[in-house]
């Protein structure tokens, strides 16, 4: 089975900073895809970021991006120059067929 | 909005009561799928569709649940005889499969308190 494993359920970043959220996974798998959403306070899932397991380059948006190392199955989120905005619950998924979340990391940025 | 829609919002019922949820999801999606989430928890995967077929069920599923999606468009989840442990907020999600990058776009939620 696969599981997904966020290792900090808080993290703060002051605001213009850069921080990392943290993701391993566990599969048997070869070919998978890895996402990370975000979910404001009271709001919708929202994506941020996707990484194909078959591509060695790391995904980036704009201020986003990952680290995605296959071997040690791990998948952390930067965010450079962090806005007030992105305060909120991160999960990290894998995929394919259902979607497996891990339990989020919940993000404070301070003014 | 082209986006995923869920109908109620919210729902208070009484324990022992039927409940009926409602997604729409985007137009030219052919996957739906169904997750549960509890408060500071991830989403839990439920059951899946691709059209009007369910393809996958979880074991969270139990026979108090069911989901259809008999057109292939919009989809119902239904749980009978609610319990308090069925409180949570129930979230949609639709796709297109196959795709280069098969995504999955996420509804609002329908948050549910079972009294």
């Amino acid at each position: 089975a696969q599981t997904v494993t966020q290792s900090q359920p808080e993290m703060s970043v002051q605001e213009a900073e850069t921080v990392t959220l943290s993701c391993t996974y566990d599969t048997s798998e070869s070919d998978y895809y890895l996402f990370w959403y975000k979910q404001p306070p009271s709001r919708q899932m929202i994506l941020v970021i996707r990484q194909e397991a078959y591509k060695q380059q790391n995904a980036t948006e704009n201020r986003f991006s990952v680290n995605f190392q296959k071997a040690a199955k791990s998948f952390s989120l930067k965010i450079s120059d962090s806005q007030l905005g992105d305060a909120a619950m991160y999960f990290c998924a894998y995929h394919p067929g259902d979607m497996r979340f891990g339990a989020g990391t919940r993000l404070t940025v301070k003014p | 909005d082209t986006g995923v829609s869920q109908d109620p919002r919210h729902k208070i019922t009484k324990r022992g009561q039927n409940v009926t949820f409602r997604c729409d999801p985007i137009s030219e999606h052919n996957r739906l799928y169904w997750y549960r989430q509890t408060l500071g928890q991830g989403p839990e995967f439920l059951t899946y569709f691709q059209n009007e077929a369910q393809l996958e069920k979880s074991r969270l599923l139990s026979d108090r649940f069911s989901a259809e999606r008999p057109k292939g468009s919009f989809s119902t989840l239904e749980i009978q005889r609610t319990e308090q442990g069925d409180s949570a907020m129930y979230l949609c999600a639709s796709s297109r499969f196959p795709a280069p990058q098969e995504t999955q776009y996420f509804g609002p939620g329908t948050r549910l308190l079972v009294l």
